[in-house]
């Protein structure tokens, strides 16, 4: 069974642009949540998604915003791109909500 | 607001020395908590959970962790460490859909 994947793999954005980055979850896995890895603030949880509805979100500005679709993939955007903004974007999917995540390898963002 | 902390965010051990990462966390309710690894160059994978029961876990790789719902923590050991257990370590907390995470303590065993 294929594992969690996001793409891309890298980007490199300057600031004021927008990014969409994408997740395809394991298959029959209804729940896709994203996190933001930093090294000084560790992970943090941006929003998680469970058949296409977002079901809880996490302290980040309105400029982070997702959606799912019927398939369960997912897309998270980031508009108005700020330098604070450069991080390893995780996407974790799961069968049952949230007991056991399995994570993707991750985008990561460099705003310049 | 729900936390969670982490108390070291760096730890050097050799090997087969014992292992604590500490880990609190800050919600009075029903929460059920995790351990996740991320070994260098690889996916973060879920170490160990504790739902109910039995406050004492045992995960993989020879871990468990210690529920104490009075000191509201979650305490990582091993008993002797090797060093293959080199990875960074997130403690989490869940609570409505949402997981909250600790910042991590990276881990670096000297052989």
């Amino acid at each position: 069974k294929a594992g969690v994947t996001q793409t891309p793999r890298y980007l490199i954005k300057t600031r004021g642009q927008q990014v969409t980055l994408s997740c395809s979850p394991i298959s029959g896995h209804r729940s896709v949540s994203w996190y933001q890895q930093t090294p000084g603030q560790g992970l943090q949880f941006l929003f998680e998604y469970f058949s296409e509805t977002q079901r809880n979100k996490g302290n980040f500005p309105g400029r982070f915003s997702g959606r799912q679709f019927s398939n369960s993939r997912s897309e998270m955007n980031v508009s108005t791109l700020e330098l604070g903004d450069s991080a390893l974007y995780l996407c974790a999917s799961s069968l049952e909500g949230q007991a056991k995540l399995f994570f993707g390898s991750g985008t990561q963002l460099s705003v310049l | 607001a729900q936390s969670v902390s982490q108390h070291n965010h760096h730890v050097i051990l050799s090997e087969a020395a014992s292992l604590e990462l500490g880990c609190n966390y800050s919600y009075g309710g029903t929460v059920n908590l995790f351990w996740y690894v991320q070994y260098p160059g690889q996916h973060l994978q879920l170490l160990l959970k504790y739902f109910s029961g039995d406050p004492l876990v045992k995960g993989i790789k020879g871990f468990e962790a210690e529920f104490i719902k009075s000191k509201f923590s979650f305490n990582l050991r091993k008993p002797s460490v090797q060093w293959s257990d080199t990875a960074e370590y997130f403690c989490a907390a869940a609570s409505n859909y949402q997981l909250i995470w600790g910042a991590g303590t990276k881990l670096i065993i000297k052989p």
